[in-house]
């Protein structure tokens, strides 16, 4: 049962442009939420996350925006650079239990 | 501030052998939690220990065990290796069970079963 699901496993987009990542829950308890960006060969390194009292939360160019009628989250890299090019793993936990991470996202971002 | 350490980088078993994967947290984190990532299928979560003791458990066979230490540092098990057990098995600490605060991984140890 997949909690929580990232429904695309790879995103082209050319460097300067939006990169816009998606993901989905189904746990309505789930009140927390996080994104993290993974490199080959390395573990996950956190990014940004937003409590689900917030609708966006916003740090330099990364903004996450939560639609909880929809158990919908989205990222957004603006400008996308070159070296923002990882697979992309949003996550999820309800209360302070453990974290529930999606399949991935493979970001790749162009010159 | 020295981040979380995995031991072996890499492990080649056969099937049906034991492995066994070591981490240890940063200093100061009493949590540690273990995910797998095989081909295609994310972060799967496996185990979370905090204060020595097994907080939750994922959807694994019992085969796959650990332990937390004294010092927090902690160790996975995996008996009876079967080919599907191949993958990435990241390691994360966080301070008590401080999901609020996000997880720092390890760089994880690459697992492969022949």
């Amino acid at each position: 049962d997949q909690q929580v699901k990232q429904n695309s496993p790879s995103l082209s987009v050319q460097e300067g442009r939006i990169s816009i990542l998606n993901c989905d829950y189904t746990n309505s308890m789930f009140d927390y939420f996080l994104w993290y960006k993974k490199y080959p060969a390395e573990g996950p390194t956190f990014l940004i996350s937003i409590s689900s009292i917030k609708d966006k939360n916003e740090d330099g160019r990364f903004t996450v925006f939560l639609n909880k009628s929809a158990k919908h989250l989205s990222l957004h890299i603006v400008p996308s650079q070159p070296g923002d090019s990882a697979v992309y793993f949003c996550a999820a936990s309800a209360g302070f239990q453990k974290l529930v991470f999606g399949t991935g996202t493979r970001l790749l971002v162009s010159p | 501030e020295a981040g979380v350490t995995q031991s072996p980088t890499h492990l080649i078993k056969t099937r049906g052998q034991q492995a066994t994967l070591r981490c240890s947290p940063i200093s100061g984190h009493t949590s540690v939690y273990w995910y797998q990532q095989a081909l295609g299928l994310g972060l799967q979560f496996l185990l979370w220990y905090d204060e020595g003791e097994e907080r939750n458990r994922g959807n694994f066979p019992p085969r796959f065990s650990g332990r937390q230490f004294p010092n927090y540092s902690s160790e996975l098990n995996v008996n009876a290796l079967e080919l599907e057990d191949s993958a990435l098995y990241l390691c994360a600490s966080s301070l008590s069970a401080g999901s609020r605060l996000g997880y720092t991984f390890g760089s994880g140890t690459r697992l492969t079963v022949v």
